[in-house]
């Protein structure tokens, strides 16, 4: 059964600063994995979708890589700002489950 | 076209209510999902349809739980006899067929029973 690990569950940062935030899944045969951002009681807005071919997708201030084989992506924030803070959740398709399956997302605080 | 769409974007209910709520997904998008997310969660899978087959259920899709895509366009949602516990976001997203497309998500449904 995929399971997917996001860490941290939280973050703080001052404005300005460029963060990395992390996701893991356990079945590598994933066709695609996809980056939300989540503000509170929103519904999800797609960031980045990678597919399985590629190593990284970059839109804006924000690249998304992904390394199949070690089960890994990460997001990378360049100089944060404080409409960035929402949550940012990860998820995959394929593997064991023919649907998307997600974390439980890391909790972005961008501090003026 | 405006992306998918949900409504009620909020639904206060009485435990032991019937409630239903609807998700017009993008129109060239033949797959349409329905999610579940409660607080601090991720969003957890319920069912799907292509077209107007529903091609899989969640195990969290209890008999009180029923999805319907009629003319595979617009779909419904109804929980009969609510529950605290079913207190969550439903979340309904769209995409084209096929393993390269991603998902596009509406805003949503906020369910709270009372």
């Amino acid at each position: 059964k995929q399971e997917v690990t996001q860490i941290p569950a939280a973050l703080s940062v001052p404005e300005g600063e460029n963060l990395v935030l992390n996701c893991s899944f356990t079945d590598s045969a994933i066709y695609n994995l996809q980056w939300f951002r989540q503000d509170p009681g929103k519904g999800l807005t797609s960031l980045l979708l990678i597919q399985s071919s590629q190593r990284e997708q970059t839109s804006g201030r924000l690249n998304a890589s992904l390394d199949k084989s070690s089960g890994r992506s990460t997001l990378y924030i360049a100089a944060s700002q404080p409409g960035d803070s929402a949550t940012y959740l990860c998820a995959v398709y394929g593997g064991s489950q023919g649907n998307l399956i997600f974390g439980k997302g890391t909790k972005l605080s961008v501090k003026p | 076209d405006t992306g998918v769409s949900q409504n009620p974007r909020h639904k206060i209910t009485k435990r032991g209510q019937n409630v239903t709520f609807r998700c017009d997904p993008i129109s060239e998008h033949n797959r349409l999902y329905w999610y579940r997310q409660t607080l601090g969660q991720g969003p957890e899978f319920l069912t799907y349809f292509q077209n107007e087959a529903q091609l899989e259920k969640s195990r969290l899709l209890s008999d009180r739980f029923s999805a319907e895509r009629p003319k595979g366009s617009f779909s419904t949602l109804e929980i009969q006899r609510t529950e605290q516990g079913d207190s969550a976001m439903y979340l309904c997203a769209s995409s084209l067929p096929g393993r390269i497309h991603g998902y596009t998500f509406g805003s949503g449904t906020r369910l709270t029973v009372v």
